[in-house]
C-alpha cells in the first residue's frame, strides 16, 4: 500500500492565522481524502481531492476555511484558515489503495491556542 | 446520509476474555465494510473489510467480522483478546469513493 508523509506533524498555532498542511504519498493516486479528528472522537471526511479538479467539501465544511490544492498525482496541501481554539484537531490525509481500502497518513495534530 | 453507530464506547477486558463490538450502518444498499485499528502513537491500520461473497471475513491478528445484511449490521469479533488489542477500533461504511466512520470504541485489555 502507499506511504504518505504529513507535514507538519504537530503544531500550536495563535487564533486568527493560517497553518498549511502538506501530504506527500510515494506513488499515483488519483483521489487523496482529507479527515479530521477531534479529541476523543471519529474521523470526519472533510474533502475529497482530486488532481485537476476543484476539491469536493463534505457538509459543514467550505471551501474559504479549508482550501486545498491538489498540483499532481502525489501531493496535496489543506489550509486551515482563520483558526480558532475549535479547529485543534489531528489531520489525516488517506488516498485509496485498491477499491475503497484507505489508507493513512500519521497525521498532523494542531493546537490552537 | 449514511451513518454508522458504533454501540460500546470504551469497553474493559481480561485477556483470554472473548471480544465482540457491534457496528450498525444506516444505508440499505450495497456498501462495503471496514474495521480498522489505532493503537497508542500509531497510524489507523485496516484490519479487515467486507465488499462480498461469505458474510463472515477474517482479517489481522485473530479478528473476524460477520456480515448480516438484514440487521444492517457488521460486529467485529475475537474469540481470545491479549494486552496487545489495546487500542481504539473503528467501523467504516463506504461513502462514494471515501469512507464514514463510526465515534470509535476504546479497547483495554488488562493483563
Amino acid at each position: 500500500s502507499a506511504v504518505i508523509s504529513q507535514k507538519p506533524s504537530r503544531d500550536i498555532c495563535q487564533r486568527g492565522t493560517s497553518l498549511t498542511i502538506q501530504c506527500q504519498v510515494d506513488s499515483q493516486v488519483t483521489m487523496m481524502f482529507w479527515y479530521r479528528q477531534q479529541p476523543g472522537q471519529s474521523l470526519t471526511l472533510i474533502a475529497t481531492a482530486n488532481q485537476g479538479s476543484e476539491a469536493t467539501y463534505e457538509s459543514g465544511f467550505v471551501i474559504d476555511k479549508f482550501p486545498i490544492s491538489r498540483p499532481n498525482l502525489t501531493f496535496s496541501t489543506l489550509t486551515v484558515s482563520n483558526m480558532s481554539p475549535e479547529d485543534s484537531s489531528i489531520y489525516l490525509c488517506s488516498v485509496a489503495s485498491g477499491a475503497n481500502v484507505l489508507t493513512f497518513g500519521a497525521g498532523s495534530r494542531l493546537t490552537v491556542l | 446520509a449514511q451513518s454508522v453507530s458504533q454501540h460500546n464506547h470504551h469497553v474493559i477486558l481480561s485477556e483470554a476474555a472473548s471480544l465482540e463490538l457491534g457496528c450498525n450502518y444506516s444505508y440499505g444498499g450495497t456498501v462495503n465494510l471496514f474495521w480498522y485499528v489505532q493503537y497508542p502513537g500509531q497510524h489507523l491500520q485496516l484490519l479487515l473489510k467486507y465488499f462480498s461473497g461469505d458474510p463472515l471475513v477474517k482479517g489481522i491478528k485473530g479478528f473476524e467480522a460477520e456480515f448480516i445484511k438484514s440487521k444492517f449490521s457488521f460486529n467485529l469479533r475475537k474469540p481470545s483478546v491479549q494486552w496487545s488489542d489495546t487500542a481504539e477500533y473503528f467501523c467504516a461504511v463506504t461513502h462514494g469513493t471515501a469512507l464514514i466512520f463510526g465515534k470509535g470504541t476504546t479497547l483495554s485489555v488488562s493483563s
